[in-house]
């Protein structure tokens, strides 16, 4: 039931470049769009999250952009670094409803 | 401030035997999630509850999974019998708002439940 399509599967990026993580959603009901980082052997954690009324949303070195007319919304980590290497999963939710997660994506910074 | 807490972190049982895990959440949340995680997966929601009342566990497979939240504060999760497919990592979640699109969730680290 995978509402929500994520890519890339995995993702090796150099130390210092650009991590570019997408998501694709079908309904158009969804209003909350929030990024988790996970890393080995832990839990979840929310890195960042999106409402649609706008387009982009920066907290340090993390961006979300958000396409509505597309029903696409990404995930920019600018500078990435090897501290940065875990397993990311894009949400989304919708009111009176639970959070549906993609299928993730390792991401591997090389120093 | 104490996180999500759960056990066991590890189990390791024959099929058609039971478990359950064991969830405590943040002080004053009153929403509790319990996801199936499956490797290479994002997590999928089992079960969700408001204080003690399950609002949502049309994922849940009640021929042999259960679940209780007691005095809406911490929550167990049964299988009974376990199957071989069950292998997987259980995560509880807890929020202080009730609706998923109204904040953050916060998890536990999980329990890794491998059947042989």
């Amino acid at each position: 039931q995978q509402q929500v399509k994520q890519s890339p599967q995995s993702l090796i990026v150099q130390k210092g470049g650009i991590s570019i993580i997408n998501c694709a959603y079908e309904n158009t009901a969804f209003d909350y769009f929030p990024w988790y980082q996970q890393f080995p052997g832990k839990g979840p954690a929310l890195l960042i999250a999106i409402r649609p009324d706008v387009s982009e949303k920066k907290e340090g070195r993390f961006t979300i952009s958000f396409n509505k007319s597309a029903k696409q919304f990404s995930l920019h980590i600018m500078d990435s670094q090897p501290g940065d290497s875990a397993t990311y999963f894009c949400a989304a939710s919708k009111p009176i409803d639970d959070m549906r997660f993609g299928a993730g994506t390792r991401l591997t910074v090389k120093p | 401030e104490a996180g999500v807490v759960q056990s066991p972190r590890y189990k390791i049982i024959e099929k058609k035997q039971p478990v359950a895990f064991w969830c405590n959440p943040i002080s004053g949340h009153n929403t509790l999630y319990w996801y199936l995680q499956n490797l290479g997966q994002g997590p999928e929601l089992l079960i969700r509850y408001e204080n003690e009342e399950a609002v949502d566990d049309s994922q849940l497979p009640k021929d042999r999974f259960s679940a209780e939240r007691l005095k809406g504060v911490d929550s167990t999760l049964k299988i009974q019998p376990a199957e071989l497919g069950d292998s997987a990592v259980y995560l509880c979640a807890s929020s202080s708002q009730t609706g998923a699109n109204t904040g953050e969730l916060f998890f536990g680290e999980g329990s890794r439940l491998t059947v042989l």
